[in-house]
């Protein structure tokens, strides 16, 4: 079993529909990063959570430490949304870093 | 733009051969994280440097070294190439050190080794 789990793995959806990615992981962590890579390639960090809640636009991510699960959430999706999404968790004991799979989002116009 | 670039953008080389890749961080950005992204395995954290220290070690295998140098920059060097280690490396930069700050991410070196 992977330490951290990713769902789902891809998603197609309308323009203007509400997106949920979720997290979960399996180790002790310090902190969980939600990542965007585009087609392109490039990454861009999108939150760094320890705990609670965050919002920056239509983008909000939220983690539970006790359940160790997080979510990213997209409210009215739009096709420039479409990317690759991507946790990472810090683990506590060793500074090492751990990554999801991704989750491929399409967003259709 | 990220403020982190990264040198070369692609390499294609042999196998066997021994390659140098280069990330310059941010402007005052003290840590500098190293991964590769391969299709098979996604993103793994190769190595992190802090100020000119080995911080935390990842999947790097012992073929791959790294290092910071004084002016902050970082090179990661991979010798006797497979084929496998065709992928993106990526570096990415942070003020200190930790997982309570955001990276910033350069854009990436593809590498294709024949």
């Amino acid at each position: 079993k992977n330490e951290v789990e990713q769902s789902p793995q891809n998603l197609t959806a309308q323009e203007g529909e509400f997106i949920t990615i979720n997290c979960s992981y399996s180790v002790g962590i310090s902190a969980l990063h939600w990542l965007q890579q585009h087609p392109g390639g490039g990454i861009v960090s999108l939150f760094m959570l320890s705990s609670g809640k965050k919002k920056h636009g239509r983008l909000i991510a939220t983690i539970n430490i006790q359940e160790k699960h997080s979510s990213l959430h997209i409210t009215a999706s739009h096709p420039r949304d479409s990317a690759v999404y991507i946790c990472a968790v810090f683990m506590n004991r060793d500074d090492k870093i751990i990554f999801g799979k991704g989750t491929r989002l399409h967003i259709l116009p | 733009d990220s403020g982190v670039t990264q040198t070369p953008k692609h390499l294609i080389t042999a196998t066997g051969q021994r390659v140098t890749l280069r990330c310059s961080p941010r402007s005052g950005d003290l840590s500098v994280y190293w991964y590769q992204q391969s299709l098979d395995q996604g993103l793994q954290f190769l190595i992190q440097y802090y100020n000119g220290e080995e911080r935390a070690k990842g999947n790097i295998l012992e073929r791959f070294s790294a290092q910071q140098f004084p002016d902050l920059h970082s090179e990661l060097n991979l010798s006797s190439l497979e084929l496998g280690d065709s992928a993106l490396y990526f570096c990415a930069s942070s003020p200190f050190s930790g997982g309570g700050e955001t990276q910033y991410f350069g854009p990436g070196t593809r590498l294709l080794v024949l």
